[in-house]
């Protein structure tokens, strides 16, 4: 069983280059996530959708961009990283409860280095 | 004032002890109460998950919500060295569809 799938697992990346971390899942779940998580910060939220066509932004959403063309697959693009971007990043999913997000699933992450 | 304050740690515990770690949340609209297990270098796992007042027990493991004092609690009975992981608490608001998580503990389990 794969769960969610993310590539890279890692990347160095010089500042002003472009990315796109890729995130699949086979389990068939309407929401997915993308999270950063940084060293005295905890994860933060970045974007997320709730079902494919639609996309939200969370509390860190400035650089980077989000697109849910079918229910699998949720891409996170940085147009033009930049050194604060450092971090690694996780993709998760979950199938949503009535009233909740119900349990997420994780990736095991993309350690992002921008230099 | 953050949404979700988690003390950081580390905490260190001989292999044995009882563990207790807690977070504290400022929001009273909140409603669903989760704690999660970060192994070093892997994604988190969902290892509590409970919507009301009291405790939940899972084999070594138990959750406790305190909705009027704002405090969720996890307690680790007969902790072994692969207890050692980072948790996190991760709260919801009803219809948020957002989780709020705390920082993180970082707990290491000493043979």
């Amino acid at each position: 069983i794969a769960g969610i799938t993310q590539a890279p697992t890692s990347q160095i990346l010089a500042a002003g280059r472009r990315m796109t971390l890729r995130c699949t899942q086979d389990m068939r779940h309407n929401a997915m996530y993308w999270y950063r998580q940084d060293l005295g910060l905890g994860l933060r939220l970045i974007h997320y959708s709730n079902t494919a066509g639609t996309t939200g932004k969370g509390e860190v959403p400035d650089g980077y961009s989000v697109s849910r063309a079918n229910t699998d697959d949720f891409p996170l693009t940085l147009a033009s990283a930049v050194p604060s971007q450092t971090s690694v990043y996780f993709c998760a999913s979950s199938s949503l409860l009535r009233g909740g997000t119900g349990e997420l699933f994780f990736g095991e992450g993309s350690r992002l280095t921008v230099l | 004032q953050k949404e979700v304050e988690q003390d950081p740690g580390p905490l260190s515990v001989p292999e044995g002890a009882i563990v207790s770690l807690n977070c504290t949340y400022s929001n009273s609209a909140f409603q669903y109460f989760m704690w999660y297990r970060q192994y070093s270098r892997k994604g988190p796992e969902l290892l509590m998950y409970t919507y009301s007042s009291g405790n939940k027990e899972d084999g070594r493991f138990t959750a406790q919500v305190d909705k009027s004092s704002k405090y969720i609690s996890l307690f680790i009975r007969d902790s072994q060295p692969s207890d050692s992981a980072t948790y996190l608490c991760a709260i919801e608001g009803a219809g948020s569809y957002q989780l709020t998580f705390g920082k993180g503990t970082k707990l290491s389990v000493i043979p």
